[in-house]
């Protein structure tokens, strides 16, 4: 079974721009969830889909939003990218939500914003 | 506010030795808690608990819940140097996944 795949892999971008991320989970499993991993703040969950559906958001801004289409594939927007926002980006494949089943990782996406 | 507590936050060990590392926890409507090992890249699971007191074990890994006391622990018995790396504690509940800050074990020849 093919695992998680996430592209870009790596990704430079300018304050001010936005920015798409996208995420293939693994077949069969309907539930993915985006993740930003940071050296400061460790692993912060942005939200989940489910079904098409965003069924839970992290303390995160509105600038970070996502969608999730009847493939299960998902992808993750961030508009009027900030310096900050460099970081690590994961999302994870699971079953079902990613409370009830192991959730596996894809590669990541690392954002650096100049 | 739930957060997840991890410790220690870094630990170096001889190869054979046993570890065990931490976590600690306060999340409202716990449904879940996750153990991964993450090295130089995405995170990989090894364990979900869901009830006290049952371990899981793999191989020379296991793990052990405790519901009353919010805490988990994650043992590795005779450690080899491919353990080391960053071990990450999340506890999940109908909304979230909180993830801990990880344990850095590094493991010498």
């Amino acid at each position: 079974k093919a695992g998680v795949t996430q592209t870009p892999r790596y990704l430079i971008k300018t304050r001010g721009q936005q920015v798409t991320l996208s995420c293939s989970p693994i077949s069969g499993h309907r539930s993915v969830s985006w993740y930003q991993q940071t050296p400061g703040q460790g692993l912060q969950f942005l939200f989940e889909y489910f079904s098409e559906t965003q069924r839970n958001k992290g303390n995160f801004p509105g600038r970070f939003s996502g969608r999730q289409f009847s493939n299960s594939r998902s992808e993750m927007n961030v508009s009027t990218l900030e310096l900050g926002d460099s970081a690590l980006y994961l999302c994870a494949s699971s079953f079902g939500g990613h409370s009830y089943n192991e959730q596996f990782f894809g590669p990541g996406t690392r954002l650096t914003v100049l | 506010e739930d957060k997840v507590v991890q410790s220690p936050l870094s630990l170096v060990v001889h190869e054979g030795d046993t570890v065990t590392l931490n976590c600690s926890y306060e999340v409202t409507n716990f449904r879940s808690l996750l153990w991964y090992k993450q090295e130089k890249k995405a995170p990989t699971f090894l364990f979900m608990l869901t009830s006290s007191g049952i371990e899981k074990k793999s191989g020379r890994l296991s793990s052990i819940l405790d519901k009353k006391e919010l805490f988990s622990i994650l043992n590795i018995t005779a450690t080899q140097t491919g353990d080391s790396a960053v071990y990450l504690c999340a506890v999940g509940n109908n909304n979230d996944m909180r993830f801990g800050a990880g344990t850095r074990l590094t493991v010498k020849p």
